[in-house]
């Protein structure tokens, strides 16, 4: 059974457009986690809610940002894509600390710019 | 700048015999280091960890060895098997607050042969 669910699988969105992107959880873990992964690099951090409080890295771009209505769903929203935030992007959660418990990822939304 | 490092962008081993999968890191705050394993289509799975006040942990066919003065971590699979082929990316995260973060390497393709 699922337990970390991204959608859609594939976006495909106009340059400019605005899109959101979504996750769900059915595990009721505290954290989720929201990564960008581009062709051949490392999965990168651009923020993650500990609860309700979010905590954003220092160079996600203003133009990413994220909304958590409560436990079980995270939002990714990008207000004006670039050619350049085509990428893999990946939704994670865990229970709280990561040497306690693993993180869970999702399948990921394959993001295309047009 | 890479943070965690895997300089093997691929690796090729047979069937029954050993695979080493290494990684490097520069942050000398990171103590706690994860291995997850990709197919294709599929979010990361979480396979091993070891904390920074160990040298070795081992689950299985899969050990990982930690060097702390060296900055280094390497994932033996022994003996490996077709099943195994997948990408398998190194973590890192350093306790900041009342979260963590994992910080990824690039991965490493890992292809076992029958």
């Amino acid at each position: 059974d699922a337990m970390v669910i991204q959608n859609p699988r594939y976006q495909v969105t106009q340059f400019g457009k605005p899109v959101t992107l979504s996750c769900s959880q059915t595990l009721n873990h505290n954290v989720m986690y929201w990564y960008q992964q581009k062709s051949s690099q490392a999965p990168k951090l651009l923020f993650h809610y500990y609860d309700k409080d979010f905590n954003n890295e220092a160079d996600t771009p203003d133009n990413f940002q994220s909304r958590r209505p409560n436990t079980s769903f995270c939002f990714l929203d990008i207000r004006s894509p670039g050619l350049g935030d085509a990428a893999m992007y990946l939704c994670a959660t865990s229970r709280g600390f990561l040497r306690d418990t693993e993180a869970f990822f999702g399948q990921g939304t394959r993001l295309t710019v047009v | 700048d890479q943070q965690v490092k895997q300089n093997s962008p691929s690796l090729s081993v047979q069937e029954g015999r050993i695979s080493i999968l290494n990684c490097d890191y520069t942050n000398s705050m990171f103590d706690y280091f994860l291995w997850y394993k990709k197919y294709p289509a599929e979010g990361p799975t979480f396979l091993i960890s070891i904390s920074s006040i160990k040298d070795k942990n081992e689950d299985g066919r899969f050990t990982v060895f930690l060097n702390k003065s060296a900055k280094h971590l390497s994932l033996h699979i022994v003996p490996s098997q077709p099943g195994d082929s997948a990408v398998y990316f190194c973590a890192a995260s350093a306790s900041q607050g009342g979260s963590e973060k994992l910080v990824f390497g690039k991965g490493t393709k890992l292809t076992v042969n029958p």
